[in-house]
């Protein structure tokens, strides 16, 4: 069964270092996501990507966050300046569609640990 | 989009069916209702979605009320594997990104 792999599965990060984190969403899907989950709390929305674009974004997409399709595989999340507070697990999902005619399928995910 | 109402948690026998409620009462008529679980600290699962219809699929039942203000999702019989938060989400059909709440935390008792 096709499914979204996610790298690296754990990273731990210096505050005010870069990291990237990097997705490979199932290779027919157009629509692209990441979503964050901070221990103990709620999946929260970051941002949705599609036709090379941000489609939608929350407001904790702010601007030390960036994503990209650098190569027409890899989904890439990059957080410019990592802050303690991003310490989370991180999930990306794809589908095939927009609005309601298919699943979210996401990836196990990406720890970073930000000390 | 709508807002859900989950319990916090619910026990299941092994074995036996697993019946989660979601309260979405300000439901719109193009909204959707989804399903999605966590086994631990996994990435969400897709489990079901409908509009208005009930139905089925291989992991398990969605029942929608007829004014479709509030819907169940059935796990005919419930495995330990089960256990996982369960998260029902209303989504319109222009909005791409789903909306996570707290969910329902199933707990399958051998």
């Amino acid at each position: 069964e096709p499914e979204v792999t996610q790298t690296p599965s754990h990273q731990v990060t210096q505050m005010g270092q870069e990291v990237i984190l990097r997705c490979v969403p199932i290779s027919n899907h157009l629509y692209f996501y990441w979503y964050r989950q901070i221990l103990g709390q709620k999946v929260e929305f970051l941002v949705s990507f599609y036709n090379n674009e941000i489609s939608e974004k929350s407001e904790i997409f702010d601007d030390q966050f960036s994503v990209e399709r650098p190569d027409g595989s890899n989904f890439t999340l990059k957080i410019r300046s990592t802050k303690l507070e991003d310490s989370a697990m991180y999930f990306c999902a794809s589908r095939v569609s927009g609005g309601n005619t298919g699943e979210l399928f996401f990836g196990e995910g990406s720890r970073l640990t930000v000390l | 989009d709508a807002k859900t109402t989950q319990p916090t948690s619910m026990d299941c026998a092994e074995g036996r069916a697993a019946n989660l409620p979601c309260n979405h009462s300000t439901i719109s008529g193009n909204e959707y209702v989804y399903w999605y679980r966590q086994i631990h600290s996994q990435g969400p699962q897709y489990i079901i979605h409908g509009l208005k219809n009930n139905e089925t699929n291989e992991m398990a039942s969605l029942i929608i009320t007829e004014d479709r203000k509030s819907s169940t999702l059935i796990l005919p019989h419930a495995t330990l594997r089960d256990t996982a938060v369960y998260y029902c989400i209303v989504n319109s059909a222009g909005r791409r990104a789903l909306t996570f709440g707290s969910g329902t935390r199933l707990q399958v008792q051998p």
